[in-house]
Formats: structure tokens, C-alpha cells, sequence
């Protein structure tokens, strides 16, 4: 059974700072990965998602890396400011439809002014 | 497009009674999920369809839970009779052969 995990549960840091965001998952054979960000009280927005033939994907600060035979991915956010501040979310997609996520716990992030 | 669209957002009702959360997907999505997050168990796929038809719906917790699709423009949720450990954040979902998936906002249950 397919499980995802994400290391740190939280994690402070001050403005201005590069971060990285660990994501591990116990079955290589996944279709893609997707990171996400939660806000409180709000839905999810995708923010990069990495198909299984690639190993990164880039948007602005933000760089999703994925290594499938060791089942790590990592999310690196350059220069982080306060607006960084939610839940990033992991997830694999098993195919079949793309949207059949099985998804880690969550980092809960706080960057500090 | 406005999005995934969820009603309602926030629900509170007694043990017992009837539920029901409804979805209306992105215009041209064919396929259609609903997730359950909460603190303890964090998001967890509940069913999803394709083309209108359930795929996938062993992540159902109990026959209490049904869920329908009779058109492609919109999905229920139904919980009945509701108990309180059924509270939780309620997602919907939607998406193509081309994109990844869209959430909708989320229903917020609370069972008293």
C-alpha cells in the first residue's frame, strides 16, 4: 500500500531564507507527484506537479525535485517572505485518473517578517 | 471558468440527521474526486468517477456514505445518517485526460 510521508511536520524559518521541503513515498510505481499549498480554511492549489519520466520541474522560487527509484521528492523554495507561509502537501498520483492522490500529512510552514 | 464549485461551505447539523454536499466540476473535466481531510487522518480519497461512473470507492468509510454523479456537471455526497466523527473538511475535485486536479474550496461538517 502506497504511503507518503513528509518531513518536517512544521518548520520556522526567518525572511529571506532558502528552504528545502522532504517528501518520501514507499511505492516507486507512481504516475506523477504534485506539490501543493493549503492556506487556513481554504482549498488546495497545485503548485508544481512532476510527471514519473522527469526528475524536476521549476516555477519562479519555487523547484520540485523527484528521484523515483529512491522515492524521495523535495521541494526548494528560494527567498522565502511571508506570503510562503501555509501547508505544503505531497501527493501521488496512482493513475488511472489523474487525480487519484494519495498525499503526505503536510509541512506546516511559517516564515517570519 | 470560476473553478471547482462546492456548496455548501460550511454545514452543522445533529447526529442523525441527513447530509448532503454537493460539486460542480470544471466545465470539460471528465473525471470527478472527493476527498475527507482532517487532523488526524489528513486527506483521504473517499471515490471518484470518470466519465459519470464511480471507479474507485473503497476509500468510503461505511455504507452511511453514498455519493452519485448523474450528470457531468454535478456530484452529491451524502452522509446518512451523519455521526459526529464524521466532521471534517470535505474536498471536491476535478479533472481532465490533459490537467491536474482542481479543488474545490471544501464543505467544512461539523456533526453535533
Amino acid at each position: 500500500k502506497q504511503e507518503v510521508t513528509q518531513i518536517p511536520a512544521a518548520l520556522s524559518v526567518p525572511e529571506g531564507e532558502n528552504l528545502v521541503l522532504n517528501c518520501s513515498f514507499t511505492d516507486s510505481a507512481i504516475y506523477n507527484l504534485q506539490w501543493f499549498r493549503q492556506d487556513p480554511g481554504k482549498g488546495l492549489t497545485s503548485l508544481l506537479l512532476i510527471q514519473s519520466s522527469q526528475r524536476e520541474q521549476t516555477s519562479g522560487r519555487l523547484n520540485a525535485s523527484l528521484d523515483k527509484s529512491s522515492g524521495r521528492s523535495t521541494l526548494y523554495i528560494a527567498a522565502s517572505q511571508p506570503g510562503d507561509s501555509a501547508t505544503y502537501l505531497c501527493a501521488v498520483d496512482l493513475g488511472g485518473s489523474q487525480g487519484n492522490l494519495i498525499f503526505g500529512k503536510g509541512t506546516k510552514l511559517s516564515v517570519k517578517p | 471558468d470560476a473553478g471547482v464549485i462546492q456548496s455548501p461551505r460550511h454545514e452543522v447539523t445533529e447526529m442523525g440527521q441527513e447530509v448532503t454536499l454537493r460539486c460542480k466540476p470544471i466545465s470539460g473535466h471528465n473525471s470527478l474526486f472527493w476527498y475527507r481531510q482532517t487532523m488526524m487522518r489528513g486527506l483521504e480519497l473517499l471515490i471518484y468517477f470518470n466519465n459519470n461512473v464511480p471507479i474507485d470507492d473503497s476509500g468510503m468509510p461505511e455504507d452511511r456514505f453514498s455519493a452519485k454523479m448523474p450528470n457531468a456537471s454535478f456530484s452529491t455526497l451524502k452522509i446518512q445518517p451523519s455521526e459526529p466523527r464524521d466532521s471534517a473538511v470535505y474536498f471536491c475535485a476535478s479533472s481532465s485526460r490533459y490537467t491536474e486536479a482542481f479543488f474545490g474550496q471544501g464543505t467544512r461538517l461539523t456533526v453535533v
